[in-house]
């Protein structure tokens, strides 16, 4: 079965700082793609930032990359000048044919205090 | 705006009624995930389509179902509601079933 683990429930950071979220997973597929997404107070869920499973290079999105690391089966987001705005809970999921559906971590509970 | 539209956005109803959530992919889509998010809880999978079949499916109550129809529109329907049913519904579709799913605004379902 899959699964996704975020061990970090809750993380606070200043403003302009950098901040590194975890993200472990476990999956028997050979072919699967990694995202991260962010849910703002308004609650709307918004994908950050994809990986693909067989792409060793690591994905960057302005302000946010991942450090994917295959063998250990780690994804960690990386948020650079972090503002206001990227207050959020931050959820990590994965996704293969086998597995047939989206499967989340518990999420991350980020805030970025001014 | 991620091109996914459910509605209602919001629904009050009482414990014991039925009610019918609907999801409108993004143009071209053919997958389409229904997830279930309590207050200050994860997402708990539900069920996948995938172009009109049912692919997956997750804790999902014999109370609820859902569907997909020809023009890859979907409805999630909820009956015999209970107070532990209020919860946010998500929808999300994706162009294929590997790929990242864009998530709608959800139905804020609250049951009295």
């Amino acid at each position: 079965a899959q699964t996704v683990t975020q061990s970090q429930p809750e993380m606070s950071v200043q403003e302009a700082e950098t901040v590194t979220l975890s993200c472990t997973y476990d999956t028997s597929e050979n072919n699967y793609y990694l995202f991260w997404y962010k849910q703002p107070p308004s609650r709307q869920m918004i994908l950050v930032i994809r990986q693909e499973a067989y792409k060793q290079q690591n994905a960057t999105e302005n302000r946010f990359s991942v450090n994917f690391q295959k063998a250990a089966k780690s994804f960690s987001l990386k948020i650079s000048d972090s503002q206001l705005g990227d207050t959020a809970m931050y959820f990590c999921a994965s996704v293969s044919t086998g597995a047939q559906k989206l499967v989340f971590g518990q999420g991350t509970r980020l805030t970025i205090n001014p | 705006d991620s091109g996914v539209t459910q509605t209602p956005k919001h629904l009050i109803t009482a414990t014991g009624q039925r009610v019918t959530l609907r999801c409108s992919p993004r143009s071209g889509d053919l997958s389409v995930y229904w997830y279930q998010q309590s207050l200050d809880q994860g997402l708990q999978f539900l069920i996948h389509y995938y172009n009109g079949e049912e692919r997956a499916k997750g804790n999902i109550l014999e109370r609820f179902s859902a569907q997909q129809f020809p023009d890859l529109h979907s409805e999630l329907n909820l009956s015999s509601l209970e107070l532990g049913d209020s919860a946010l519904y998500f929808c999300a579709s994706s162009v294929a079933e590997n790929t990242e799913a864009f998530f709608g605004q959800g139905t804020r379902l609250t049951v009295v």
